[in-house]
């Protein structure tokens, strides 16, 4: 089965200072992978997806970028935090292109980012 | 475009009640349909899900959601509420065809209260 490892859990930063979240997925290969901000009350809101290795596509434009420098790594990166990127991320993997679009997207446990 | 809405960010139910959370969708194409749910400070699990086939659907932790086309609904169902379903649950709709990400709902919050 598949597993999402992501880290930190938890990060605090300051204003300004740059980011780096990492994704990694064991179980699987040529994943479909997913970045996801939840903030309060505002549900999952999908911010990139990459169907495979150097391929990004952003949802939102925003202070944040991504990439996947290989097969089974999802990175999310910033040069300049700003007190709106606070969020919880969370990363995910689903099924890739050719496969069906019944299978789940399976979810990491989440990294908290508050940006003081 | 797909689109999900949940109605209700919060609902409260009683230990042992029937707990309804509500999901309504929009489609072009026949969608797949999804519950997951995340407890605190966690990822999302799948709760269930429709592709083809019955329209009802059965879960983990005892839930089941009726898919029904002529509503463009998806409503989550359990008989009897536990303290342990205190949680965040999420609808979510994908297309059953091409490479387009899930659309997720909101989110509704459920408490229990003892």
């Amino acid at each position: 089965s598949q597993t999402i490892h992501q880290w930190p859990a938890t990060l605090v930063q300051p204003v300004g200072s740059p980011l780096s979240l990492e994704c990694t997925v064991e179980g699987t290969s040529n994943p479909n992978l997913y970045w996801y901000r939840q903030a309060a009350g505002r549900g999952l809101q999908l911010l990139f997806y990459s169907v495979g290795i150097g391929q990004i596509s952003s949802e939102v434009p925003q202070n944040l970028s991504a990439s996947r420098p290989q097969d089974r790594q999802f990175i999310l990166s910033s040069k300049k935090l700003l007190l709106s990127d606070s969020g919880f991320y969370l990363c995910a993997s689903g099924p890739g292109q050719g496969v069906s679009y019944n299978s789940p997207l399976h979810f990491g446990n989440g990294t908290r980012l508050t940006v003081t | 475009a797909q689109s999900v809405t949940q109605l209700g960010s919060h609902v409260s139910v009683s230990e042992g009640a029937l707990v309804l959370l509500r999901c309504n969708y929009s489609s072009s194409v026949p969608p797949y349909l999804f519950w997951y749910v995340q407890y605190p400070n966690q990822g999302l699990q799948l709760l269930l899900k429709y592709t083809t086939g019955a329209t009802l659907v059965k879960g983990i932790n005892g839930f089941e959601a009726e898919f029904k086309k002529s509503e463009t609904s998806f409503h989550l169902t359990k008989p009897s509420a536990h303290m342990s379903d205190a949680a965040e649950y999420f609808c979510a709709v994908s297309e059953n065809s091409g490479n387009t990400p899930l659309v997720f709902g909101k989110g509704t919050r459920l408490s229990v209260i003892a």
